[in-house]
């Protein structure tokens, strides 16, 4: 059974790019979660989601951050006009009925 | 809301020795604790969590935590360090035991000396 997965592990972009992250949650898990981590910093909440909803997204910016989670195929992550401060990694975690979330590895921005 | 205090951002143990990473937290209503270790470049993996019951819990790799309810405190612990435990460790809250997203703390680099 694979792990949560994303892609890509490593993305560059320049300032007012478009960054698109992926993430493709446990097989049988339909919640997913996605977090932020700044450099020395811990993990901040960004949005929830499950199948086709958005349950809590009062941790993104209300600004060119968005996120969906399809029928069918991964979650994306949407950051337009990415800034400098846009640079971090982030993850998603999916969890199944029981709540516990395992996460997946992480896409590092870089953002020039 | 809730929170969680993670007060030390390093901590140095010799190998063979016992470690303690400590977590305090604040919550309203029952709170729904984690322990998570990260390796450099890698995401979370999950060491244990307190629901209810029992106010020791066991984890992966030989770790545990104790429950401390009139302290709110959720310290991990583990008997004798490994250079391998050498990690970022993240002690998270929620309110809830389902599907809710977890409040971390900021992180304790544990450091394993030989």
């Amino acid at each position: 059974n694979a792990g949560v997965m994303q892609n890509p592990r490593h993305l560059v972009r320049r300032r007012g790019q478009e960054a698109r992250l992926r993430c493709s949650p446990m097989k049988g898990h339909s919640h997913v979660y996605w977090y932020r981590q700044l450099p020395e910093e811990g993990l901040k909440f960004m949005v929830y989601l499950q199948k086709e909803n958005i349950i809590d997204e009062s941790g993104m910016p209300k600004e060119r951050f968005s996120a969906e989670f399809p029928k069918e195929g991964p979650s994306i992550l949407r950051i337009q006009q990415v800034v400098r401060g846009d640079s971090a990694a982030y993850f998603c975690a999916s969890s199944g009925t029981s709540g516990e979330q395992f996460f997946g590895p992480g896409t590092r921005l870089t953002v020039l | 809301a809730q929170s969680v205090a993670q007060p030390e951002d390093q901590v140095n143990v010799a190998e063979g020795n016992p470690l303690t990473v400590k977590c305090t937290y604040s919550v309203s209503g029952n709170p729904y604790l984690f322990w998570y270790v990260q390796y450099p470049n890698r995401g979370l993996q999950f060491l244990l969590k307190y629901i209810t019951g029992d106010n020791l819990v066991k984890g992966s790799y030989g770790f545990e935590a104790e429950f401390n309810k009139s302290q709110t405190s959720f310290h991990l612990k583990k008997p004798s360090a490994l250079v391998s435990d050498s990690a970022l460790y993240f002690c998270a809250v929620s309110h809830f035991s389902g599907n809710t997203p977890l409040v971390f703390g900021k992180g304790t680099r544990l450091s394993v000396i030989a």
